[in-house]
């Protein structure tokens, strides 16, 4: 078990340019999950994915951000036109496709936006 | 809608002695609970969670967590806390989707 892995660890961008994370989740796992967590906080919901298919978004994520998962397996989330509100730690989660299953998290992205 | 109150922005105990971290919950339906840690540098690791039958769940280095309904709590304890326990603690809870609800983070500092 090699557990959820996530690229990279530290982003360090400048406003407006765009940014790409990776996030590849436990081998068995049909569903995957996005959070983003600011200091002080715990995580808030983006989104999700149960196989290839991005079945929910939070409003928290505007028009800028986008989110994949082509084959089901790892997933990317990109940032466009990045805003210094965008600074926060990006977490990613996987879980098996059932109700009350636990999620498994990864170290997390931190972005920095200057 | 569903959310997760954590009153306790910051506590310190002393090592070896009793915590208790608290959480309250909204959520209309029976709730899934869950209790994570997170250590500076590392991701969420789950220290237990509860889904139903005993209302008091055991988990890992120690941790325990009890149900009551009653009083939409789902509040953390381990009975002699050790200086590595010293992270951040998130309760969460799931609802009938899979979608976490987090609250805003206990910060645990553990003096000698």
């Amino acid at each position: 078990d090699t557990g959820v892995s996530q690229d990279p660890r530290h982003k360090i961008t400048k406003r407006g340019q765009n940014v790409t994370f990776r996030c590849d989740p436990i081998s068995e796992h049909n569903r995957l999950y996005w959070y983003r967590q600011t200091l002080g906080q715990g995580p808030e919901f983006l989104t999700y994915f149960q196989n290839e298919a991005q079945l929910e978004k939070s409003r928290l994520l505007s028009d800028r951000f986008s989110a994949e998962r082509p084959k089901g397996s790892f997933s990317t989330l990109e940032i466009q036109r990045t805003e210094q509100g965008d600074s926060a730690m990006y977490l990613c989660a996987s879980s098996r496709k059932r109700v009350q299953e636990t999620q498994y998290f990864g170290p997390g992205t931190r972005l920095l936006v200057l | 809608a569903q959310s997760v109150t954590q009153p306790d922005i910051h506590i310190t105990v002393s090592e070896g002695a009793s915590l208790e971290l608290r959480c309250n919950y909204s959520y209309g339906a029976t709730p899934y609970l869950f209790w994570y840690v997170q250590s500076p540098g590392q991701g969420l690791q789950l220290l237990l969670k509860y889904f139903s039958g005993d209302t008091l769940v055991q988990g890992i280095k120690g941790f325990e967590a009890e149900f009551k309904r009653s009083q939409s709590s789902f509040n953390l304890r381990k009975p002699s806390v050790h200086w590595s326990d010293a992270a951040e603690y998130f309760c969460a809870v799931g609802d009938a989707g899979n979608q976490f609800y987090f609250g805003t983070g206990t910060s645990l500092t553990v003096i000698p």
